[in-house]
């Protein structure tokens, strides 16, 4: 199975800051990457696909780049709706793949 | 609006068995390949299965920590889609939601129920 790891784990930042949020792939998934949102007590949003494209309805203020094995995830501006934790997952293989998640604190 | 809504979770002991239900509304349920993604708790995400559409042959794939113990069905007529699992071991204590599949690159889970609780403990 592939592995997918994040960095950092957390992170503590201020509304109108810039973030960034870093995943990893054991080996090269091209522009497999999907990217989450987690709100606390929710069910998981999606938010990027094809390592770069925005799903209809999320804020352009989230953008994602990467192809290979590095992917980032930017907020542009941090909103107070924001803070959450944030997944990537792999479908470049199966089984698809989640890395262990990223949590934007205030 | 699409809606999932998972039920049939609770307590149960080792080597019990339980059946999770996924009630599908506000997309054409028939057409659509579903999953099971599930999350311990306080730990990230984990795919557990599919199932495709019948017209893309209903079959499914799991999973290798719960392949031979768990099964993915569904009845298109309910706009319904089941989790059975059996010979339950603690670690599979979770949070089990439904969720749609579409595909770009590659798989990609873009609905996503509130999910089930399921407690695997003696």
């Amino acid at each position: 199975d592939i592995q997918m790891t994040q960095s950092p784990s957390s992170l503590s930042a201020s509304v109108g800051d810039r973030v960034t949020i870093t995943c990893r792939a054991s080996q090269s998934i091209n522009s497999y990457l999907n990217w989450y949102q987690q709100k606390s007590g929710q069910a998981p949003k999606f938010l990027i696909f094809a390592a770069s494209t925005l799903q209809r309805g999320v804020p352009s203020r989230f953008s994602g780049s990467g192809s290979g094995t590095n992917f980032t995830l930017t907020i542009s501006s941090l909103q107070p709706e924001d803070f959450a934790t944030y997944f990537c997952q792999q479908g470049y293989s199966s089984p698809p793949t989640f890395g262990p998640g990223t949590k934007v604190e205030i | 609006e699409v809606q999932l809504v998972e039920s049939g979770g609770g307590l149960i002991k080792p080597g019990g068995s339980l059946r999770l239900s996924c009630v599908a509304s506000g997309f054409t349920f028939s057409n659509g390949w579903m999953s099971w993604v599930r999350q311990a708790p306080g730990k990230g995400l984990e795919w557990v299965g599919r199932i495709k559409s019948k017209a893309d042959g209903g079959t499914t794939d799991y999973a290798a920590p719960v392949k031979g113990r768990f099964t993915i069905s569904r009845d298109d007529s309910k706009n319904t889609l089941y989790l059975q699992m059996n010979s339950l071991k603690t670690e599979d204590t979770a949070v089990y939601h439904c969720t749609t599949e579409g595909y770009t690159y590659g798989p990609l889970f873009d609905y996503w129920g509130q999910g089930a609780l399921v407690t695997v403990s003696s």
